[in-house]
């Protein structure tokens, strides 16, 4: 079976950093993606990794450990418009699609 | 680019009624996916077409669900007949095969159908 996990909802303050964890089980795996999805709009693409490591883009950042299925998402310097929901999603070996998890909804306050 | 279209952007029909969603991809995408989107259940995918070929259907929820892609530059999905269950909004994303190894895939704005 596929099962990723994500916390409900998290808070933080403006010019915080937060991070967002997923755990997810899977058959197989090749690659894990991040995404956000600001209420009312698509969920548009933030990182992507396949490897374990870091790998950061600007003021956000996504770790990835394949061994304990574990990943997260690091937002740093936090302001207003990062409140939005995070989707984790994990894509198979040897598939074309995403198994995502049903999202971590932040909201940043001033 | 004017990224994924899709139409119409809100739905509300009766229980009973055919529904039909039409995406149109990003030029040049090979794959196509479609997706629902509800609180409970968040994002799942449906199905999804590699060069206007349905790949996987099993998220299809039952045969009220149909999916087509007659080209590369649309596809339908219809829910006939429609249910007060099938009330989410719907997303269409398209995606290349060659490109980057994370084959990132675009949103479009998504279609709120709402079945009373």
């Amino acid at each position: 079976g596929q099962n990723i996990d994500q916390p409900t909802e998290m808070t933080a303050t403006e010019g915080a950093i937060v991070q967002i964890n997923c755990t997810y089980q899977t058959s197989g795996f090749n690659g894990l993606f991040w995404y956000q999805q600001h209420a009312g709009e698509a969920p548009t693409f933030l990182s992507y990794n396949v490897l374990d490591g870091l790998e950061e883009k600007g003021r956000f950042s996504s770790f990835l450990s394949r061994s304990k299925g574990y990943s997260y998402l690091l937002l740093k310097e936090l302001q207003m418009k990062d409140s939005a929901s995070y989707l984790c999603a994990v894509r198979a070996y040897n598939t074309d699609k995403l198994i995502f998890g049903t999202g971590t909804r932040l909201q940043v306050f001033p | 680019d004017a990224g994924v279209i899709q139409s119409p952007r809100h739905e509300v029909t009766e229980m009973g009624q055919e529904v039909t969603l039409r995406c149109k991809p990003i030029s040049g995408h090979d794959y196509l996916f479609w997706y629902r989107q509800t609180m409970m259940r968040g994002l799942e995918l449906l199905i999804y077409f590699n060069n206007n070929v349905p790949i996987d259907d099993s998220g299809m929820p039952e045969d009220r669900f149909s999916a087509k892609m007659p080209n590369a530059s649309f596809s339908t999905l219809k829910i006939q007949p429609s249910e007060p269950r099938d009330s989410a909004v719907y997303f269409c994303a398209s995606s290349r095969l060659a490109g980057e190894p994370w084959n990132e895939q675009f949103f479009g704005p998504g279609t709120r159908l709402t079945v009373l």
